[in-house]
């Protein structure tokens, strides 16, 4: 068990421009959830997956944000048309869903910073 | 919409002294689950303690106890003999149905030798 990884762990961007980011998860999991998480603050959720399907979206994720988990396995978040207040932490989780309670597993996150 | 509230943005405990970190939430649902989640600087956020709203019994996790007051809507983290790898950000978190987490603000615990 290698944990959820992410990549890339920075990023820097010129406003404007479009940015991708990955997350695996550990590898039994069927669900993966994306959060933001800005200065100071706590982590806000974004979107979450079941397997490959999108289950819910925040309004936090506007329409230059997209998501995808093709296959089921990793998945990717899309920001298109970066502004200044995209900057932030970008944390992807993975829980293994049975009965109940599933518990999340973060990855160590990629730092955005758009200039 | 359920909301988390930390109304201690920061803390300090010295070495194997008691520190009990607050937090309150608002929601509507009878089940649900707190959390509360430990996030040393610059590496990842990893789970403390939980607790289901259906039990009575408030969670304990080695030094990590909670206190969990259902009609105030209440769930503190007391950490006992504190240690200087507990310093961290801490988050209080709520999820409904096991589903998304919400949040609260965080506090920074710094423990002094």
């Amino acid at each position: 068990d290698t944990g959820v990884s992410q990549d890339p762990r920075h990023k820097i961007t010129k406003r404007g421009q479009n940015v991708t980011f990955r997350c695996d998860p550990i590898s039994e999991h069927n669900r993966l959830y994306w959060y933001r998480q800005t200065l100071g603050q706590g982590p806000e959720f974004l979107t979450y997956f079941q397997n490959e399907a999108q289950l819910e979206k925040s309004r936090l994720l506007s329409d230059r944000f997209s998501a995808e988990r093709p296959k089921g396995s990793f998945s990717t978040l899309e920001i298109q048309r970066t502004e200044q207040g995209d900057s932030a932490m970008y944390l992807c989780a993975s829980s293994l869903v049975l009965q109940g309670f599933n518990e999340q597993y973060f990855g160590p996150g990629t730092r955005l910073t758009v200039t | 919409a359920q909301t988390v509230t930390q109304s201690q943005p920061e803390m300090s405990v010295q070495e194997a002294e008691t520190v009990t970190l607050s937090c309150t939430y608002d929601t509507s649902e009878n089940n649900y689950y707190l959390f509360w989640y430990k996030q040393p600087p610059s590496r990842q956020m990893i789970l403390v303690i939980r607790q289901e709203a259906y039990k009575q019994q408030n969670a304990t996790e080695n030094r990590f106890s909670v206190n969990f007051q259902k009609a105030a809507k209440s769930f503190s983290l007391k950490i006992s003999d504190s240690q200087l790898g507990d310093t961290a950000m801490y988050f209080c978190a709520f999820s409904e149905y096991g589903n998304k987490l919400v949040f609260g603000a965080g506090t920074i615990l710094r423990v002094k030798s």
